[in-house]
């Protein structure tokens, strides 16, 4: 069966420096990877994600990620934080020509110091 | 552009009580999902629903949850007998044939006393 893991549950960086969170997934076919940002109390928003073709993709504010199929991830980056990145992220994975469901991993919240 | 439209934002309902989840999907969408976050906790598939019928479901989605699509634009989740359990964000998701990616709705809130 898919699935998606996250292995840091919170994060902590300061403010204008680089960021990277890590996503590692398990499933025998393409996948197509999706990363959602999620303010607290806040629905999710897509931040970026990734069907084919370059694998270092861009998303909405600032952020990339990279697809490495050798090593199964789909790590999110920016390289300068801002006070307003303080949100939870979520790795997300659904099998490529398939009708099938997303699998969302746990979490990473993302904590900014002043 | 068009997106995905949840009703209400914000429930409170009795423990033991019905409740029912409306979404408005993106027109033209034909694959229906909903989700589960309860709070602080990640978000959990629930059921998928296609041609008018569940695809696939979650262990979660037990008796008390069933699904439908009864007029052609909505696709509601009723809980037949709501527990303290049941308070989460409840996602509602579309996602059109073919597409790769499914367009979210903004949640309800369910907060079961």
């Amino acid at each position: 069966a898919q699935s998606v893991t996250q292995p840091d549950i919170h994060i902590t960086v300061s403010e204008g420096a680089s960021l990277e969170l890590r996503c590692n997934y398990s499933y025998g076919a393409t996948p197509y990877l999706f990363w959602y940002v999620q303010s607290p109390g806040q629905g999710l928003q897509l931040l970026l994600k990734y069907f084919s073709g370059d694998t270092l993709v861009q998303g909405i504010k600032g952020f990339e990620a990279e697809f490495k199929r050798s090593q199964s991830s789909f790590n999110l980056r920016k390289p300068s934080v801002h006070w307003s990145d303080a949100a939870e992220y979520f790795c997300a994975v659904r099998a490529a020509n398939r009708d099938d469901k997303i699998i969302f991993g746990k979490g990473t919240r993302l904590h900014i110091l002043p | 552009e068009p997106e995905v439209t949840q009703t209400p934002s914000h429930q409170v309902t009795q423990m033991g009580q019905e409740v029912i989840l409306r979404c408005v999907p993106i027109s033209n969408h034909l694959y229906f999902y909903w989700y589960r976050q309860i709070l602080g906790q990640k978000v959990e598939f629930l059921v998928s629903f296609y041609n008018n019928e569940i695809s696939e479901k979650s262990e979660i989605f037990d008796d008390q949850f069933s699904v439908e699509r009864p007029d052609g634009s909505n696709f509601t989740l009723k809980i037949r007998s709501t527990k303290l359990e049941d308070s989460a964000m409840y996602f509602c998701a579309s996602r059109g044939t073919g597409g790769m990616e499914a367009f979210f709705g903004q949640g309800t809130r369910l907060t079961v006393v």
